[in-house]
């Protein structure tokens, strides 16, 4: 167990709709990564939050967008939703201030867009 | 973006049998980390690795970060049914502070 959850476990929505997905980061984690993983590949990065502001940005379209709260849970929003966003989304916590960034992963949302 | 070549895609082994899987960059990258997932779940972490040339060991797992920083590698010792899944390696690049890339997973399967 990382400590690590996420909500809700699964998800079904149509086209053009608008999702959000949560993460709560394990205990003392200041920071939060999200990735898109589609099915039968590696997990691609989205984008991570420290102090609530977005602190990088992977390849994803401005309909992927987030939110980090003073708790240092996030939310992962994605607008006009289209059929290639069905995937596996994960989240991770890190504890940025170590010099190293390793992250734990929460159980995922799985998301399929119909 | 970064694109990390892990390989093999997938092996078949008898049970007691050692496995070997590595990734390579085409960047130098500041740390390694290898995870491991299971079906419909994230990824766990196995090890993690820090500084070119490190060797580290968790149980039956070790793990080397490659000496030109380009590469990892993870091998399983006496390998048993509870390792089937995905394995997957996870390198930071030097001029990132905070992204990750991940390679496309090693299908183990582990015959009893």
């Amino acid at each position: 167990e990382t400590g690590v959850t996420q909500s809700p476990t699964h998800l079904i929505k149509t086209r053009g709709q608008q999702v959000t997905l949560r993460c709560s980061s394990q205990s003392g984690h200041n920071t939060v990564s999200w990735y898109q993983q589609a099915l039968g590949q590696g997990p691609q990065f989205i984008f991570q939050y420290y102090r609530e502001e977005e602190n990088g940005r992977g390849n994803f379209p401005p309909r992927f967008s987030g939110l980090q709260f003073p708790n240092y849970s996030s939310e992962l929003n994605v607008n006009a939703l289209e059929l290639d966003d069905s995937a596996l989304y994960l989240c991770a916590s890190s504890l940025r201030g170590r010099g190293s960034w390793v992250q734990y992963f929460g159980p995922g949302t799985r998301l399929t867009v119909l | 973006g970064q694109q990390l070549n892990q390989s093999p895609q997938s092996m078949f082994i008898q049970e007691g049998e050692d496995v070997s899987m590595n990734c390579t960059s085409s960047s130098i990258f500041n740390t390694w980390l290898w995870y491991k997932q299971d079906p419909g779940e994230g990824p766990v972490l196995l090890i993690a690795l820090y500084k070119a040339g490190e060797l580290t060991s968790n149980g039956r797992l070790t793990a080397q970060f490659g000496i030109t920083r380009k590469d990892s590698f993870l091998n399983i010792s006496a390998s048993i049914p509870s390792d089937v899944g995905i394995y997957f390696c996870a390198g930071q690049p030097w001029n990132t502070g905070n992204q990750f890339y991940f390679g496309t997973g090693t299908s183990l399967t582990v015959i009893p």
